[in-house]
């Protein structure tokens, strides 16, 4: 089976942090996304990445950046968080050209106060 | 922009089946019809795709009109497993997946 694991469930920062979400696949997926998901908004791409220091912009780039050094990780990063930042953040991965056929983390819970 | 319609919920009694609308009247040729559910707090699932054929798998069955501006999911048998929110999506290619806000479906025993 798949595996998708990302590094916390829930996650409190203060505003202004850097803060680090992580994400690692284990089925050697040369795709990697980062979504956030947030009522009566749904499910919003932010990054993805097709391979190693690849790196693509979604719809929500802003305020966001990503890193992907090694295949089976791909990290979000946000530079100095805001309150509006508070969201629920998915990962999910896939083989290349199946983009279809998403695999989806469990999710980070993040608050920002 | 999802490029799709959903009804916001639905309701299912539970051993029914359940048939989640989708309109998707702008879709191109060489677009498929793409189904994720979502579990309460857990991430989205892939469910089942398809391009003007219907399909049928473990899961469900997608039925396309012949003019492919809508399509149904149909759970044949739901179970209060089945209670998510279910999304409709149309893509091209290997674009990323764009999530609109989906169907919340209720199983009801």
């Amino acid at each position: 089976d798949v595996k998708v694991t990302q590094s916390s469930r829930y996650l409190v920062k203060r505003t202004g942090e850097k803060v680090f979400l992580e994400c690692v696949q284990d089925m050697d997926h040369e795709n990697m996304f980062w979504y956030r998901q947030d009522p009566g908004l749904g499910l919003r791409l932010i990054y993805f990445s097709y391979d190693v220091k690849m790196k693509e912009k979604g719809d929500i780039p802003e305020g966001y950046s990503v890193s992907r050094e090694k295949k089976e990780r791909f990290s979000l990063i946000l530079e100095s968080a805001s309150t509006n930042q508070t969201s629920m953040y998915l990962c999910a991965s896939s083989l290349l050209g199946r983009q279809d056929e998403q695999y989806f983390g469990p999710g980070t819970r993040l608050t920002v106060t | 922009d999802a490029k799709t319609t959903q009804p916001p919920s639905m309701d299912c009694a539970e051993g029914r089946a359940a048939n989640l609308p989708c309109n998707h009247s702008t879709i191109s040729g060489n677009e498929y019809v793409y189904w994720y559910r979502q579990i309460h707090s857990q991430g989205p699932q892939y469910i089942i795709h398809g391009l003007k054929n219907n399909e049928t798998n473990e899961m469900a069955s997608l039925i396309i009109t012949e003019d492919r501006k809508s399509s149904t999911l149909i759970l044949p048998h739901a179970t209060l497993r089945d209670t998510a929110v279910y999304y409709c999506i149309v893509r091209v290619g290997d674009t990323p997946l764009v999530f609109g806000k989906g169907t919340r479906l209720s199983v009801i025993a």
